[in-house]
């Protein structure tokens, strides 16, 4: 039963630190996505990428938010310096465009403090 | 611009009751699809149904239904004789035919159901 996985499950930091959430995405997809979680915002696109290059980071706050693939079965979020509304749950998902379209599957999420 | 709204903030119900949860999306896109996610309080993000554009179908699975009507944007989801298990928050999305599956997220509908 292939998943999408992510860690840490959780991470608890100071406002400052550098943060990196990482994703192995199910294996033979060709599209990985990062989404954020929010109470005010909801479930938000950050970015997204399609055979590893990236296609669309315009959620991102590009002054302190990274995200890359460095190879086909990781994807990292990064965040420096991090900040208290950082805090939030990360989604990572992955997808492929199957016969009936596209097909997408998350990952359980990393969830973010920032204090 | 895509957008998907869902009206209903939450919604509480006794078991056995039928419930509906409406999505209404709007897109300029001629060939889009449509989903349904649950997130039950463990946080993780379970796939319910994908809809193409082009197939107008409702569907059935047990206790759960969908009604897509592309004249009136809407892709409803039903629950039969709902159980306390049910209870969660759920999510309508929307991806458009050319944006390689990324989602645009309703703010989700929490359903309470009440033994």
């Amino acid at each position: 039963d292939a998943r999408v996985t992510q860690t840490p499950r959780h991470k608890v930091t100071e406002m400052g630190q550098e943060v990196t959430m990482r994703c192995q995405p199910i294996l033979g997809h060709n599209t990985v996505f990062w989404y954020r979680q929010t109470m005010m915002q909801g479930l938000e696109l950050l970015a997204y990428f399609r055979n590893r290059a990236p296609l669309d980071d315009s959620g991102m706050p590009k002054d302190r938010f990274s995200a890359e693939m460095p190879d086909a079965t990781l994807a990292t979020l990064k965040i420096q310096p991090s900040e208290p509304r950082d805090s939030a749950v990360y989604f990572c998902a992955s997808g492929f465009q199957g016969f009936l379209g596209y097909e997408q599957y998350f990952g359980p999420g990393t969830r973010l403090t920032v204090t | 611009a895509q957008k998907v709204t869902q009206a209903q903030t939450e919604i509480s119900v006794v078991e056995k009751e039928d419930v509906t949860l409406d999505c209404v999306y709007e897109t300029r896109d001629t060939t889009y699809y449509l989903f349904w996610y649950k997130q039950p309080p463990s946080g993780e993000l379970v796939f319910l149904i994908r809809r193409n554009s082009f197939d107008e179908q409702n569907e059935i699975s047990g206790r759960y239904s969908w009604n897509f009507q592309k004249s009136t944007s809407s892709f409803n989801f039903t629950i039969t004789a709902s159980q306390v298990v049910d209870s969660a928050v759920y999510f309508c999305a929307l991806s458009g035919g050319t944006s390689y599956g990324k989602l645009t997220f309703g703010q989700g509908t929490i359903l309470t159901v009440h033994p």
